[in-house]
């Protein structure tokens, strides 16, 4: 079965960095695309990056386009976020999210989330 | 960016009664291919979400018939014909038609 499992969350100061990671398994980890979606506590979903899936083109929401770079390892099934300038904002539980395919236009399969804390 | 607009914000239900939850996009989602890329996903607390319905109407593999999906354009709707314990929980609305995809705020369905 479709297994995601982030790691990496943490608590970080303002400023500073922090690499997410997203191990995946249970399916063709290369032929698809994948996001990054992020949730503060309580709060609604927020789609923050996606990367295609051979890694050639990359989009990014504008509140994290210039500090956030997605990337991803198809050798190791492999999924990542470097998450430069870190602010308060950006306080989230981060979900490393499949693309369903062209077919559904969706993302179908969600990990079960890593929380990144920025505080000072 | 299209900004989606879900009503209600919550929705008090009665256990075996239909719930209806609306979607509206700030554009057309219908995409330069002819399909629409608008989504449904649960999520029950402590849970990650979960995907219902895809291309307005789809149901995805696994999702109970009492769900369904409708509408064009701009406005959308999801339907539970009779709500059961287990629907508790926030939907949300979600447009892949172009970049950066966009969510409904979210809406609450509790008993």
């Amino acid at each position: 079965q479709v297994q995601l499992v982030e790691s990496g969350g943490g608590v970080v100061q303002p400023g500073r960095s922090l690499r997410l990671s997203c191990a995946a398994s249970g399916f063709t980890f290369s032929t698809y695309a994948m996001h990054w979606v992020r949730q503060p506590p309580g709060k609604g979903l927020e789609w923050v990056a996606v990367i295609s899936y051979d890694g050639s083109s990359k989009y990014y929401a504008d509140s994290v386009k210039g500090r956030f770079t997605i990337s991803r390892d198809n050798s190791k099934n492999t999924l990542f976020i470097q998450m430069n300038s870190l602010r308060v904002e950006d306080r989230a539980v981060y979900y490393c999210v499949r693309d369903a395919g062209n077919r559904y236009g969706a993302v179908d399969y969600w990990g079960q989330g890593t929380l990144v804390t920025v505080s000072s | 960016d299209i900004v989606m607009t879900q009503t209600p914000f919550s929705s008090p239900v009665t256990l075996g009664q239909p719930a209806s939850i609306s979607c509206r996009s700030s554009q057309s989602l219908v995409h330069t291919d002819g399909n629409s890329y608008l989504s449904w996903l649960q999520q029950r607390p402590g849970q990650p979400p979960r995907l219902l319905i895809y291309k307005i109407s789809n149901r995805f593999s696994g999702v109970p018939d009492r769900f369904s999906g409708s509408g064009a354009g701009t406005y959308f709707t999801l339907k539970i014909s009779r709500v059961e314990a287990e629907d508790v929980g926030v939907y949300y609305c979600m447009q892949a038609t172009q970049f950066p995809h966009t969510f409904g705020q979210g809406t609450k369905l509790e008993i």
